[in-house]
């Protein structure tokens, strides 16, 4: 099984809502990630959780928030989102970062789509 | 400064003819390439890795090359499909950053029946 599951699959959020994105995998991987990914572009690294700890921001907004409540789930907590903000969110995870044997493969959930009006 | 390059932004091809994908790289410290395939409004699947102590690794219709001395990789899919018609990213990782995927532009691919 290499599903990872996100919700929603689509959201619409005013600029002074509060919002959540939820991810879970139930693979016992303990590395999970946040992507941003605007159209015709390259996913881009957001957020990287080490066994449930914060290892890598990669200088987002504190208008995004992750947290990672368990080994198996990743929330990202919106805030006063801005309209360019809006992006496919993909969350993703991997086996155990820095443990051998490396394993490099990160495996994607299908995304929130998310416009922020 | 773009280490992981995909000249091509689209390829075209016919069901049952080679599909072949290119991708170049400039950082000398990546040792392990993957490449994911998209389909519009889902996240990438992963496809097809390989590690630097490696020339080729195949899986299926897919083969993947990598000729270190030139950095640069290739995705050969054999026969190609119309299902195949996607976006392809290859990505990038060192070991010493294994977290961090440096993902190139990504080629559109199209298999025409």
């Amino acid at each position: 099984d290499t599903e990872v599951t996100q919700t929603p699959k689509h959201l619409v959020m005013g600029m002074t809502n509060k919002k959540s994105l939820k991810c879970e995998q139930h693979m016992g991987h303990r590395a999970m990630y946040w992507y941003k990914q605007k159209a015709k572009k390259p996913p881009e690294l957001m957020f990287v959780y080490s066994y449930e700890k914060l290892s890598i921001n990669e200088s987002v907004p504190s208008r995004f928030s992750p947290e990672c409540p368990n080994s198996s789930l990743l929330n990202l907590h919106l805030h006063a989102l801005q309209p360019e903000d809006s992006a496919l969110y993909l969350c993703a995870s991997s086996q155990a970062l820095g443990r051998e044997p490396y394993s490099y493969e990160q495996y994607f959930g299908p995304g929130t789509r998310l416009t922020v009006t | 400064d773009q280490q992981v390059k995909q000249n091509s932004p689209s390829l075209s091809v016919q069901e049952g003819r080679i599909s072949i994908l290119n991708c170049d790289y400039t950082n000398s410290m990546f040792d392990y390439f993957l490449w994911y395939k998209k389909y519009p409004a889902e996240g990438p699947t992963f496809l097809i890795s390989i590690s630097s102590i490696k020339d080729k690794n195949e899986d299926g219709r897919f083969t993947v090359f990598l000729n270190k001395s030139a950095k640069h990789l290739s995705l050969h899919i054999v026969p190609s499909q119309p299902g195949d018609s996607a976006v392809y990213f290859c990505a990038a990782s060192e070991e010493t950053s294994g977290s961090r995927l440096t993902f190139g532009e990504g080629t559109q691919l199209t298999v025409n029946p």
